[in-house]
């Protein structure tokens, strides 16, 4: 079974609109992490909330999190061109060792 | 703000061949992982190292694949003999502790092999 699935695979928004992510995962999680990729380049981390945790926010980003529906959406308000890149969401997941286990990534296009 | 760093960017080997890939974790993070991301698809966790020794490994990670930290600076992949399957980026990262904390990725070093 796939942990971290991100739906859209794919947005494109203009600039200045809000743009919403979801992702969803199958097992018990310590904590769910965003993360961006710019076209061949590294993962940067942009957020994580804890299991125990229900919203959180950094600048433009707010992330949530349902844990009985296993869930978790990232919102990134007031969209910039800069934005546009690829989106992940990775898990951290309960009693396991640390490791993240990453979705397959949202495509975001924000056009100018 | 701290970096890990990873070299070479990019790496273009022979089927066969060794190659190591280096990265240098920032300097006081203590868990230290290898993923790998083929073209396209999902980033996929190979081993994690805590303490001079592998904590976790993932199936991708066989006999093929071998971690050291020689130095207590460098962290280094090892993969002995490479196949044509092994292309991919593979990025380092390291955290300060290994729960609750977000990780701090390299920019990876892309490998081709042909």
């Amino acid at each position: 079974s796939q942990q971290g699935e991100e739906d859209p695979q794919a947005l494109s928004i203009q600039e200045g609109e809000n743009a919403t992510m979801n992702c969803s995962y199958k097992t018990s999680i310590n904590n769910l992490q965003w993360y961006r990729q710019n076209s061949g380049r590294g993962l940067v981390h942009l957020i994580l909330i804890r299991s125990n945790e229900r919203e959180k926010h950094s600048g433009r980003l707010r992330v949530t999190l349902d844990t009985s529906k296993k869930s978790s959406s990232l919102l990134i308000t007031a969209s910039r061109a800069a934005d546009t890149a690829s989106y992940f969401c990775a898990t951290d997941r309960a009693g396991a060792n640390s490791k993240l286990t990453f979705g397959k990534g949202i495509t975001l296009s924000v056009r100018p | 703000e701290p970096e890990v760093t990873q070299t070479p960017s990019h790496q273009v080997t022979q089927m066969g061949q060794e190659v190591i890939l280096r990265c240098v974790p920032i300097s006081n993070h203590l868990y230290f992982y290898w993923y790998r991301q083929i073209l396209g698809q999902k980033v996929e966790f190979l081993v994690s190292f805590y303490n001079n020794e592998i904590s976790e490994k993932s199936e991708i990670f066989d006999d093929q694949f071998s971690v050291e930290r020689p130095d207590g600076s460098n962290f280094t992949l090892k993969i002995r003999s490479t196949k044509l399957e092994d292309s991919a980026m593979y990025f380092c990262a390291s955290t300060v502790r290994g729960l609750d904390y977000g990780y701090t990725f390299g920019s990876g070093t892309r490998l081709t092999v042909v």
